[in-house]
């Protein structure tokens, strides 16, 4: 399986709800990011796990939050979202975190924040 | 001065040709370069990744990469419609931990 998959495909929510995207990988790959990309812009990287620890937070604002439960997968946790948090959320993994490791793409979750 | 460039387009190329993308980056340091292809409205996929000097061939995909000049290019022979897409250079520093960092993409039409 080569595949890194992400669900939703799609989420609709209000500023005040609490809501979360899954990554899933079963490449045994051991480094997970999330990435968020505008239209018409390049990713931006978000976070990045490292067995399963947390190695890099780009300054993501709190109402952003990783949480990453095994080695196959990981989530963001949403909580009072802006509308300019609308965009497609891309969970990345990669076999190591170092700088040599190519970094696969799950499809991504197209969120809009009403 | 951005930390990796490239010409955003569109570049339009016919059926056939070959189709010569650009990238350049400010980290002298850096380690590794990917390209990336992005349909609209999909994910990025990776199609190449190269680390030392000189020309990496897969298919009709070519990359380069010139440290020295801090520039690293992807050709693509024999173009088709379905290579239109945008084109993501990507590039990770000295100990960055997997961090990648994008240029604007550039975006790449091939008419029949």
């Amino acid at each position: 399986d080569t595949e890194v998959t992400q669900t939703p495909k799609h989420l609709v929510m209000g500023m005040t709800n609490k809501k979360s995207l899954k990554c899933e990988q079963h490449m045994g790959h051991r480094a997970m990011y999330w990435y968020k990309q505008k239209a018409k812009k390049p990713p931006e990287l978000m976070f990045v796990y490292s067995y399963e620890k947390l190695s890099i937070n780009e300054s993501v604002p709190s109402r952003f939050s990783p949480e990453c439960p095994n080695s196959s997968l990981l989530n963001l946790h949403l909580h009072a979202l802006q509308p300019e948090d609308s965009a497609l959320y891309l969970c990345a993994s990669s076999d190591r975190g170092g700088s040599y490791n190519e970094q696969f793409f799950g499809p991504g979750t197209r969120l809009t924040v009403l | 001065q951005k930390e990796v460039e490239q010409n955003s387009g569109p570049l339009s190329v016919p059926e056939g040709a070959i189709a010569s993308l650009n990238c350049t980056y400010s980290d002298r340091v850096s380690q590794s370069f990917f390209w990336y292809r992005q349909y609209s409205g999909k994910s990025p996929e990776l199609i190449m990744s190269i680390y030392s000097n000189g020309d990496k061939e897969d298919g009709r995909f070519t990359a380069q990469l010139n440290k020295a000049s801090q520039y690293v290019s992807l050709l693509i022979r024999d173009s088709q419609p379905s290579d239109s897409a945008t084109y993501l250079c990507a590039v990770n520093g000295y100990n960055q931990g997997g961090k990648l960092i994008f240029g604007q993409g550039t975006e790449l039409s091939v008419k029949p």
